[in-house]
């Protein structure tokens, strides 16, 4: 398996674009994740999926962040209107389990920089 | 609520040194622990975990044992190498956090030649 793969690496947008990220999962893990990393706030959990299906978004920072996971082997993580606050590196992660004895498997990140 | 704190960085040390990087939790049950690692321009990869009281996890050479007395689970490794300069995250999820995982604020490891 390639493990978690995120797309694009690099994203640099113009404040008030629309930024989409994506990111395909590994194939039969059913729990999907993303995070935010800030050198200010660490790692920041904004929403994960079980099985396709929306289980937590409290750490989703506004109504300017939206998530989607429309089948298993696809998400996508959705700005808009982006702001230069929203600069980080985004990571999707995958597990068999929502935490407990598997861990997560993460992709490479997202680095975002909106000027 | 849920807690990781590790000792902040960055550690420096010279390559066969001794490693410990310090992480104590707070937790109302009984969480898994689990240290994770950074490579620059990477994602986390797992390194080890435990699951429940005087488990010792392992991996590359890395260990740590789940203290519950204490609440902590310190990260060793005997001898360090260059190779082994990265960021190091203590982590923890339990039942009565949803099993979501917390992540510690990451400890900063740079190994000298």
């Amino acid at each position: 398996d390639a493990g978690v793969i995120q797309s694009p690496r690099h994203e640099v947008t113009e404040m008030g674009q629309e930024v989409t990220l994506r990111c395909k999962p590994i194939s039969g893990h059913d729990y999907l994740f993303w995070y935010r990393q800030t050198m200010m706030r660490g790692l920041e959990l904004l929403i994960y999926f079980n099985n396709n299906v929306p289980i937590d978004d409290s750490g989703m920072p506004e109504d300017r962040f939206s998530a989607k996971m429309p089948n298993a082997s696809f998400s996508t993580l959705k700005i808009q209107p982006s702001e230069p606050r929203d600069s980080a590196v985004y990571f999707c992660a995958s597990s068999l389990a929502v935490g407990g004895q598997f861990g997560y498997t993460f992709g490479s990140g997202t680095r975002l920089t909106v000027v | 609520g849920d807690s990781v704190t590790q000792m902040e960085g960055p550690v420096t040390l010279s390559e066969e040194a001794f490693l410990t990087i310090n992480c104590t939790y707070t937790a109302t049950g009984y969480p898994s622990l689990f240290w994770y690692v950074q490579y620059p321009g990477e994602g986390l990869q797992l390194l080890l975990k435990a699951t429940k009281a005087d488990d010792k996890g392992s991996n590359k050479g890395f260990e740590a044992t789940y203290r519950k007395e204490t609440t902590s689970f310190h990260l060793e490794k005997g001898s360090v190498q260059v190779s082994d300069s990265a960021v190091y995250f203590c982590a923890l999820s339990e039942r009565t956090g949803g099993f979501k995982t917390i992540f510690g604020a990451g400890t900063r490891l740079f190994v000298k030649a």
